[in-house]
């Protein structure tokens, strides 16, 4: 079973910032968080990642907390063609094989 | 860099008969994954290989599922006598890993109707 709790769906404003929370309450200390997404009929695409300290890339930003239990997912000017399934990860790179267990993510639709 | 190249895209087969999917990772890396997705589900792992070995299998693998990777480069999928709950889109992941890092890229995928 997947290790996080994400809300089902979302809307985002086009030109808004998106903000996509992830509860992973039992996360431990070797594992990462890792966020992919999935536009209709595409193989999932790996957006970012981290640890422990906040992370930006050329496509969004992760924010985890202190505790690490919870992150969220920011994309700071949301375009249509961010409406996509957003799945957030927890995996061990250090213990086990590092397989990624999906659950069924937040689905993003961004409005015009 | 080419991507991840899955083939076919769609397949419509039988029930009972055999399929075989194909899977061309980006040229250096060294894992390949195999996935199945169900609509409205996240995908769920099946195997994957560490160059040509292949480390592990899901319990979702049944007998009819195999797997290989000859010379850690492509890899196929076969599923024989297929049944209808074997309907889903196949995808196909590649990555370079290493100890504290991995990114998977995956293909489009490889739909499957089984009638």
């Amino acid at each position: 079973d997947a290790k996080t709790t994400q809300p089902p769906s979302m809307d985002c404003a086009e030109g808004r910032a998106a903000n996509l929370p992830c509860n992973h309450s039992t996360i431990s200390g070797n594992e990462y968080v890792y966020w992919y997404r999935q536009i209709h009929s595409q193989g999932p695409q790996y957006i970012i990642h981290g640890l422990k300290n906040n992370e930006t890339n050329e496509m969004a930003s992760l924010i985890i907390t202190e505790d690490r239990k919870s992150s969220t997912l920011i994309l700071p000017h949301a375009t249509l063609r961010d409406t996509a399934v957003y799945y957030c990860i927890v995996v061990d790179y250090g213990g086990s094989q590092g397989n990624l267990i999906f659950g069924k993510g937040t689905k993003l639709s961004v409005k015009p | 860099d080419t991507g991840v190249s899955q083939n076919p895209r769609h397949k419509i087969t039988k029930r009972g008969q055999n399929v075989t999917f194909r899977c061309d990772p980006i040229s250096e890396h060294n894992r390949l994954y195999w996935y199945r997705q169900t609509l409205g589900q996240g995908p769920e792992f099946l195997t994957y290989f560490q160059n040509e070995a292949q480390l592990e299998k899901s319990r979702l693998l049944s007998d009819r599922f195999s797997a290989e990777r000859p010379k850690g480069s492509f890899s196929t999928l076969e599923i024989q006598r297929t049944e209808q709950g074997d309907s889903a889109m196949y995808l196909c992941a590649s990555s370079f890993s290493t100890a504290t890092n991995e990114k998977l890229f995956f293909g489009s995928g490889t739909q499957l109707s089984v009638l």
